[in-house]
């Protein structure tokens, strides 16, 4: 049973549209992630947050951004989808920055195609 | 910096063999934690082991057993009997406990289980 939800699981989009990603954990987790992954790639970093109304940017520079309105939600919005944008977006939380006692709690990710 | 190193890029075994995955880190901290996870061809990733730095006591769940060598920076990974459904990409994880604002993923190997 997931604790952390990502919506859509897939989603295909055409050049120039504007997207938000969904992201929504149920463990009352202040730390907030989202990693860029292709298929079996490496995992980058591109937006983190520590809590309510934070939000940095990660180690891959991303033309997304992301708000922390509430402790259970982390939206990723891309205000105009391009090719180089598609991908899979994984969503993460954590009790701590180490961790916490299970690591990272990942979503099960969103793959996402833009034609 | 922090860095992971998962020197086998890919890796087939036939079903029933032992095979192990190899993980080296680097840190400057003498506090942090280890982790391994599995990403299946679903896309999820999924929590296995997390060690904290003053534990190299290793462990054994099931089939996989986990390394830990401070010596040599090494959190190696086995699998005993493989089966077809290991096939899967799996990740080497490192934060640091005082520095570390986030985890550091290594590339990933793939592991393919043969029948």
């Amino acid at each position: 049973e997931a604790d952390i939800y990502q919506t859509p699981r897939y989603l295909v989009i055409g050049t120039g549209k504007k997207i938000t990603l969904e992201c929504s954990q149920t463990m009352g987790h202040d730390k907030m992630y989202w990693y860029q992954q292709d298929p079996g790639m490496e995992l980058h970093l591109i937006h983190y947050s520590y809590g309510v109304n934070s939000t940095e940017k990660g180690d891959l520079s991303s033309e997304s951004t992301v708000s922390r309105i509430r402790t259970e939600h982390f939206p990723l919005t891309l205000e105009s989808a391009r090719p180089s944008h598609t991908s899979q977006y994984l969503c993460a939380s954590s009790e701590h920055l180490t961790g916490g006692r299970y690591g990272y709690t990942f979503g099960s990710g969103t793959r996402l195609t833009v034609v | 910096a922090q860095k992971v190193t998962q020197a086998q890029t890919e890796i087939s075994v036939v079903e029933k063999e032992d095979v192990t995955l190899d993980c080296v880190y680097e840190t400057r901290d003498t506090t942090y934690y280890l982790f391994w996870y599995k990403q299946p061809p679903s896309g999820e990733l999924v929590f296995l082991i997390r060690r904290n730095s003053f534990d190299e006591q290793n462990e054994i769940s099931g089939r996989y057993s986990w390394n830990f060598q401070k010596s040599t920076s090494s959190f190696n990974f086995t699998i005993t009997a493989s089966q077809v459904v290991d096939s899967a990409v799996y990740f080497c994880a490192l934060s640091e406990g005082n520095y570390g604002q986030n985890f550091v993923f290594g590339p990933g190997t793939r592991l393919s289980v043969l029948p």
